[in-house]
């Protein structure tokens, strides 16, 4: 079985760009999250989507950050413009949903903000 | 809201000696408890995870974990650690059964040869 895809692996970016990175999580998977990871941190969601719904996105800055999961499927998280303190890895991770399900994670995008 | 605390920030054993990291979460209610291991170079993988009943949990590769609810922890054990187990460590809490899950902070743990 597949696991959850993530592209790019890598990107550097210039502040003030626009940066994208896409998520293809398990077939079959209905439930699809994004977390954001810094040096020494743990991984911090940035928001959840059953299906084509974004059911929690209070912890998304929504000034800069924008996510969609058009069909259900994948998924893409943009940043716009970026600045110096996006830098981190952002993780997708997709579950099967329901009581106590299991989070299972990609291999995430490193992010370089210059 | 919601915190892990992991106690840890980095271990270093040699192979054969006994680990242990410590969890601690802050949740009074019902919870789901979870540790996550990162591999150098590889993504997140799910170790072990306790949702209800024997509070002590069995993974993958010989670690195990107990769930104390009046400690409100979660530690991690294993008896006899191996160079292989040289990894990133990630204790995460879920509140009740749709909560959000909640990570600590990770330990890092090298184990020499």
């Amino acid at each position: 079985e597949a696991g959850v895809v993530q592209s790019p692996r890598y990107k550097i970016i210039e502040k003030k760009q626009p940066v994208a990175f896409w998520c293809n999580p398990i077939s079959g998977h209905n439930t699809l999250y994004w977390y954001l990871q810094n040096l020494g941190q743990g991984p911090e969601l940035l928001i959840r989507y059953e299906n084509e719904e974004a059911v929690d996105d209070s912890q998304l800055p929504k000034d800069r950050f924008s996510a969609e999961r058009l069909k259900g499927v994948d998924s893409t998280l943009k940043i716009q413009p970026a600045e110096l303190g996006d830098s981190a890895v952002y993780l997708c991770a997709s579950s099967l949903g329901g009581l106590g399900e299991t989070q299972y994670f990609g291999p995430g995008t490193r992010l370089l903000v210059l | 809201a919601q915190s892990v605390s992991q106690h840890n920030h980095h271990v270093i054993l040699s192979e054969a000696a006994s680990l242990e990291l410590g969890c601690n979460y802050s949740y009074g209610g019902t919870v789901n408890l979870f540790w996550y291991v990162q591999y150098p170079g590889q993504h997140l993988q799910l170790l072990l995870k306790y949702f209800s009943g024997d509070p002590l949990v069995k993974g993958i590769k010989g670690f195990e974990a107990e769930f104390i609810k009046s400690k409100f922890s979660f530690n991690l054990r294993k008896p006899s650690v191996q160079w292989s187990d040289t990894a990133e460590y990630f204790c995460a809490v879920k509140e009740g059964s749709q909560g959000n899950l909640i990570f600590g902070k990770g330990t890092k743990l090298s184990v020499k040869p």
